[in-house]
């Protein structure tokens, strides 16, 4: 089972930032977040990840909380090509781990 | 960042037939992948995991005799669905583990299986 819950879907207008807010209660100190999304009918995009320390990069950025037990993916001026659904994973590195996928938030960009 | 590629993107089939699904790591090489289908609607759910060299390791409920998974090198896993029936009809996604240390997955384009 997936270790994490997202609303089943958000909108958000073009142009404005998208905040998607993910919940991993149960993390472990070992255990990073990774964002994907999938556009329909395609193979899901990696978007960004991080352990505990906030991270930025050309597509996001990632907020997790002090105490680990969430975190917000910012698309910063969404566009119609954002519409995807976005799926917050939990896993730990070198472990052997496997990327467990969970309903997701479907996206909608509103024009 | 690197590159899977997924072939068919598309395939048609009748019912007791059998089809093979190419996934390859175009610029760098995969030791580990993964086998995931998605039924429309759904969330992927994970088939297998494929190591090179060595047989694949299957969920509980995947059916190995049915789903022949076989990664020969590097940059080549294949899912081959034998004897394919309506209720195999989906989308199966390959992947696998990029280079570098912090273990990101890159996925494929998909492959949309029909069986009439």
């Amino acid at each position: 089972d997936a270790k994490t819950t997202q609303p089943p879907s958000m909108d958000c207008a073009e142009g404005r930032a998208a905040n998607l807010p993910c919940n991993h209660s149960t993390i472990s100190g070992n255990e990073y977040v990774y964002w994907y999304r999938q556009i329909h009918s395609q193979g899901p995009q990696y978007i960004i990840h991080g352990l505990k320390n906030n991270e930025t990069n050309e597509m996001a950025s990632l907020i997790i909380t002090e105490d680990r037990k969430s975190s917000t993916l910012i698309l910063p001026h969404a566009t119609l090509r954002d519409t995807a659904v976005y799926y917050c994973i939990v896993r730990a590195i070198n472990y052997g781990q496997n990327f467990v996928f969970g309903p997701g938030t479907r996206l909608s960009v509103l024009p | 960042g690197a590159v899977v590629s997924q072939h068919p993107s598309r395939v048609i089939c009748k019912s007791g037939t059998s089809v093979k699904i190419e996934c390859r790591s175009l610029d760098f090489q995969a030791t580990t992948m993964f086998w995931y289908r998605q039924f429309p609607k759904q969330s992927l759910m994970l088939m297998a995991t494929s190591n090179e060299g060595s047989k694949a390791t299957y969920e509980q409920g995947v059916e190995k005799d049915k789903f022949l998974i076989n990664h020969a090198s590097l940059t080549l896993s294949t899912l081959t669905v034998t004897s394919a029936h309506p209720e195999d009809s989906s989308f199966y996604i390959c992947s696998a583990l990029g280079p570098g240390r912090d273990e990101k997955l890159f996925f494929g384009s998909g492959t949309q299986l029909s069986v009439l």
